[in-house]
C-alpha cells in the first residue's frame, strides 16, 4: 500500500547546528505538507508545497519538493530551542474513495541542546 | 475565530467500560479526521468525514471503534469495552477538505485516553 516514510526517525543536534529532515513516498504526489508538534501539543501546518521542484522558506526554516513529486525536505538553518519539537510531512492519501484524506510519515523527533 | 475543541482533555476509566470523545470542528470546514497517538509516536488515522459522503473508515482498528458526525458539524468518537491499549491521545481535525489541492489540517489539542 501507499508509504511516506521520514528519515531520520530521531536527530540530536547543539544548538546552531544545521538540521535536515527527509520525506519519501511511494506513489507520486499532488502535493506535500508539513506540519510541527511540539513536545505536550498538537500537530500543527506549517506550509504546503504543490510544484516539482518547488522551494520555499520560511525564515530559517528551508522547505523543498522533488523534481518527481516524490520525495521532500525540511531544513533549518541554525537551529534553536524553540525548534524543538517532530515534523511530520504528509501528502494526500491514494485511494478510489473519496478525496481529501492525507497519510502522515512517522515524524522525525528534533531535540536541541542549548 | 475559534479552533477545532475537544472534550474531555482528559478521560481515565476502567477496563471494559465505553467512552465517548466529543470534536467540535472549525465552523465551515466541510472534512473532519480522527486520529491516535501512542506516546511518542506518529499519527494513526482512524476515521474520515467528508460533507455527506460515506465516511472512510478504514483507520479503524475494530468493530469496538465507532464515529459519526451529526449536522456535518459536531463528531463522537465512541470506544467501546475499553482495553488498555486504547490509552492514547486521540486527536480531531478539520479542514476545508478538497478543492484544487487536499487542504491543510487544523488540529484540536486532543482527549488523552488512560485505561485503568
Amino acid at each position: 500500500g501507499q508509504q511516506v516514510m521520514q528519515i531520520p526517525q530521531y536527530q540530536h543536534v547543539q544548538e546552531g547546528e544545521d538540521f535536515t529532515t527527509y520525506c519519501n513516498s511511494s506513489t507520486t504526489l499532488s502535493n506535500i505538507q508539513w506540519y510541527k508538534q511540539r513536545p505536550g501539543g498538537h500537530p500543527v501546518f506549517l506550509i504546503q508545497l504543490v510544484k516539482s521542484g518547488e522551494v520555499k522558506k520560511q525564515k530559517r526554516l528551508t522547505f523543498q519538493f522533488g523534481e518527481a513529486k516524490k520525495n521532500s525536505s525540511l531544513h533549518i538553518t541554525a537551529t534553536q530551542t524553540t525548534d524543538v519539537g517532530t515534523y511530520f510531512c504528509a501528502g494526500p492519501r491514494d485511494y478510489g474513495g473519496s478525496q481529501g484524506n492525507l497519510i502522515f510519515g512517522k515524524g522525525t523527533k528534533l531535540s536541541v541542546k542549548p | 475565530g475559534a479552533g477545532v475543541s475537544q472534550s474531555p482533555s482528559n478521560k481515565v476509566t476502567e477496563k471494559g467500560k465505553d467512552v465517548e470523545l466529543r470534536c467540535d470542528p472549525i465552523s465551515g470546514h466541510t472534512a473532519l479526521y480522527w486520529y491516535r497517538q501512542s506516546l511518542g509516536q506518529g499519527l494513526e488515522f482512524l476515521i474520515y468525514f467528508q460533507g455527506n459522503s460515506a465516511p472512510d473508515k478504514s483507520g479503524l482498528p475494530s468493530d469496538r471503534f465507532s464515529a459519526e458526525r451529526t449536522g456535518g458539524s459536531v463528531s463522537t468518537l465512541t470506544i467501546q469495552r475499553t482495553q488498555q491499549e486504547d490509552s492514547a491521545v486521540y486527536l480531531c481535525a478539520s479542514s476545508l477538505g478538497y478543492r484544487d489541492q487536499v487542504e491543510p489540517q487544523h488540529f484540536g489539542d486532543g482527549t488523552r485516553l488512560s485505561i485503568l
